[in-house]
């Protein structure tokens, strides 16, 4: 199985800060890794697919790049509603698999 | 406008059987691979395993860990996805998914449902 590791696995920052989380793959996968936010008690949201591509109605502030096993997710100046856990996955092989998470809080 | 909506969980004994739906709506069901995600409380997901569309003979992957006490399976006429789960243990215990890829084929997840929470426990 193909294992992603997000790090760090708290991140504390002040609103107004940019950050990049990061996720390394166990092995090369291109760039077939997707990011998600999860608020507490709701769904995950898809907020990046491909490692860089967009997705429509997410705001511009989020940003992602990577290929092979490096992959980072980049939130521009974070704001309020940011803060949540953001998780990778990979979609190169079965069986999919997801990260452990990066939990960004308030400093 | 995608809808996805689950139901079917609750409290169950270990070692036994339950089945989840989920009912889709808001697009051509027959067009998409359809998928079952779990998450226990305060941890990552976890892929289960899809279901193919109809182009792809609406056959089915498991993840291992659970491949031959869970089953997947569709009801095209009523727009429904199903996850049959058999002996159940408690680290079953999650929130399970049903989620759909934003496009007919790809591995991942544009939309997820609400979750339906299971618990196994005596």
């Amino acid at each position: 199985d193909i294992v992603l590791t997000q790090s760090p696995a708290t991140l504390s920052v002040t609103p107004g800060e940019s950050v990049s989380l990061s996720c390394r793959a166990s092995q090369g996968i291109t760039t077939s890794i997707h990011w998600y936010q999860q608020k507490s008690n709701e769904s995950p949201r898809l907020l990046i697919k491909y490692a860089s591509q967009s997705i429509s109605g997410i705001p511009s502030r989020f940003s992602g790049s990577g290929s092979g096993t490096d992959f980072t997710l980049s939130i521009n100046r974070v704001e309020s509603e940011d803060f949540s856990v953001y998780y990778c996955q990979q979609s190169y092989t079965l069986p999919l698999t997801f990260g452990s998470g990066t939990k960004l809080e308030i400093k | 406008e995608v809808k996805l909506l689950e139901s079917g969980g609750g409290l169950v004994q270990p070692g036994s059987s339950m089945r989840l739906s989920c009912a889709a709506s808001g697009f051509t069901f027959t067009d998409f691979y359809m998928y079952w995600i779990r998450q226990p409380a305060g941890k990552a997901p976890e892929w289960l395993g899809f279901i193919r569309n109809k182009a792809n003979g609406y056959t089915t992957e498991y993840n291992p860990s659970v491949k031959g006490r869970f089953t997947i399976s569709r009801d095209n006429t009523q727009n429904m996805l199903y996850l049959q789960m058999n002996t159940l243990r408690a680290e079953d215990t999650a929130t399970y998914y049903c989620a759909r890829c934003g496009t007919p084929v790809a591995h991942w997840f544009a939309y997820w449902g609400q979750g339906t929470l299971v618990t196994v426990s005596s």
